[in-house]
């Protein structure tokens, strides 16, 4: 089975702040990797699929890159809004596998 | 407008039975590679099965007790759930991964 890893585990960032969360898979995964939001008692939410496309009605804030075992998303300017957990997930093979999430609060 | 509306979750003893069914709508469903994914009360995501093109799979702690199924002129996916156990109280989702989730529905294990 294929492993995610993510870092950090949590991180507190001040509005306006660029934020970077990575996912490391244990063996390549070309670039079958989504990025998923998810706050408090809500489904979550795709924000990035095949690592770097931007889903429908997402904010352009959000970008993700990557390719391979290595990946990266990045909020260009923190709000408000954007706190929660972050995912990343591998849908490269079965069994599909989601890292342990990112959880970002807002200073 | 896309939906995807779970049911069928509850209390249930363990070692009992449930059947969630996921009714999809606003997207070609028979076309679409389909998961349940289930998240257990203050932890992460766990995938737990899919059924695309190529057949039905299983995360290993479910294998041999969850049955994946799917109704293309119902547009609805299905997942039976066997021998079920305290570790499998969760909240289940069914999602197009790449795409769209439901709100989920609640799976309770417990005597």
């Amino acid at each position: 089975d294929i492993q995610m890893t993510q870092s950090p585990s949590s991180l507190s960032a001040s509005v306006g702040d660029r934020v970077t969360i990575t996912c490391r898979a244990s063996q390549g995964i070309t670039n079958s990797l989504i990025w998923l939001q998810q706050k408090p008692g809500k489904a979550p939410k795709s924000l990035i699929y095949a690592a770097s496309s931007l889903q429908s009605g997402v904010p352009s804030k959000f970008s993700g890159s990557g390719s391979g075992t290595d990946f990266t998303l990045t909020i260009s300017s923190l709000q408000p809004e954007d706190f929660g957990t972050y995912y990343c997930l591998q849908y490269k093979s079965y069994p599909f596998t989601f890292g342990p999430g990112t959880k970002v609060d807002i200073k | 407008e896309v939906q995807l509306l779970e049911s069928g979750g509850g209390l249930v003893q363990p070692g009992g039975s449930l059947r969630l069914s996921c009714a999809a709508s606003g997207f070609t469903f028979s076309n679409s590679a389909m998961s349940w994914v289930r998240q257990a009360p203050g932890k992460g995501l766990e995938w737990v099965s899919a059924f695309s093109g190529t057949g039905a799979y299983y995360a290993d702690s479910v294998k041999g007790r969850f049955t994946i199924s799917r109704d293309n002129s119902k547009n609805t996916l299905y997942l039976q759930m066997n021998s079920l156990r305290a570790e499998d109280t969760a909240l289940y989702y069914c999602a197009k991964i790449t795409d769209y989730w439901g709100q989920g529905t609640l799976v309770t294990v417990s005597s």
